[in-house]
């Protein structure tokens, strides 16, 4: 069976520290990954989508980047941090069931 | 771009039925979702519709009509472990297969005894 792991799953940083977020797949090959950020009582907010290794697309700019280094792993940076990159991180990845996306446990990041 | 709303929250009785709507305005999509999500969890698919009309799971069931941009989630037999927020959100036709979502800002559903 497929899951989705996602560390780690708190975070408090100071703004103007560095990120990284890890999410993997397991149990699948060649998935399609996404982040999404979702704000305290806010909907999901797209922010990058990957199709392939080294294939990333960003929705939104911003202050982050992603990485696929391997095809069931996706990382979430940041080089300096922001007040404003405060909230619930949650990566996805959907198979071949292109209709439903699976979501990993989330990242709860506070920046002060 | 694409737009959904859906109400902010709705508060029902246990053991009754209740309907989430979800409008959308879009230019092309593949199908309209809904997703669960609790308090500090994670979004969980409940359905999708590809075709309008009505799609059934259990106590849930989904409906869809692309002429009216309209869809709605209805629960019956609520139970309490029912309360949670509850997402609209279509796949938008786009390019390299990505099958993206845009999600609506959910409908916080209080369940009461």
């Amino acid at each position: 069976s497929q899951t989705i792991h996602q560390w780690p799953a708190t975070l408090v940083q100071p703004v103007g520290s560095p990120l990284s977020l890890e999410c993997t797949v397991e149990g699948t090959s060649n998935p399609n990954l996404y982040w999404y950020r979702q704000a305290a009582g806010r909907g999901l907010q797209l922010l990058f989508y990957s199709v392939g290794i080294g294939q990333i697309s960003s929705e939104v700019p911003q202050n982050l980047s992603a990485s696929r280094p391997q095809d069931r792993q996706f990382i979430l940076s940041s080089k300096k941090l922001l007040l404003s990159d405060s909230g619930f991180y949650l990566c996805a990845w959907t198979g071949l069931a292109y209709n439903e996306q699976f979501f990993g446990p989330g990242t709860r990041l506070t920046v002060l | 771009g694409q737009s959904l709303e859906q109400p902010s929250e709705v508060t029902a009785v246990e053991g009754a039925i209740v309907q989430i709507n979800c409008t959308y305005q879009t230019s092309g999509f593949y199908g309209l979702s809904w997703y669960q999500q609790h308090d500090g969890g994670a979004p969980t698919f409940l359905s999708y519709n590809a075709l309008d009309g009505l799609e059934e799971t259990g106590r849930f069931s989904s409906f869809l009509s692309r002429s009216d941009s309209y869809g709605y989630l209805l629960l019956q037999e609520l139970q309490m472990k029912d309360s949670a927020s509850y997402f609209c959100a279509v796949s938008p036709y786009s390019g390299a297969g990505s099958y993206q979502l845009t999600f609506g800002k959910g409908t916080k559903l209080s369940v009461i005894p």
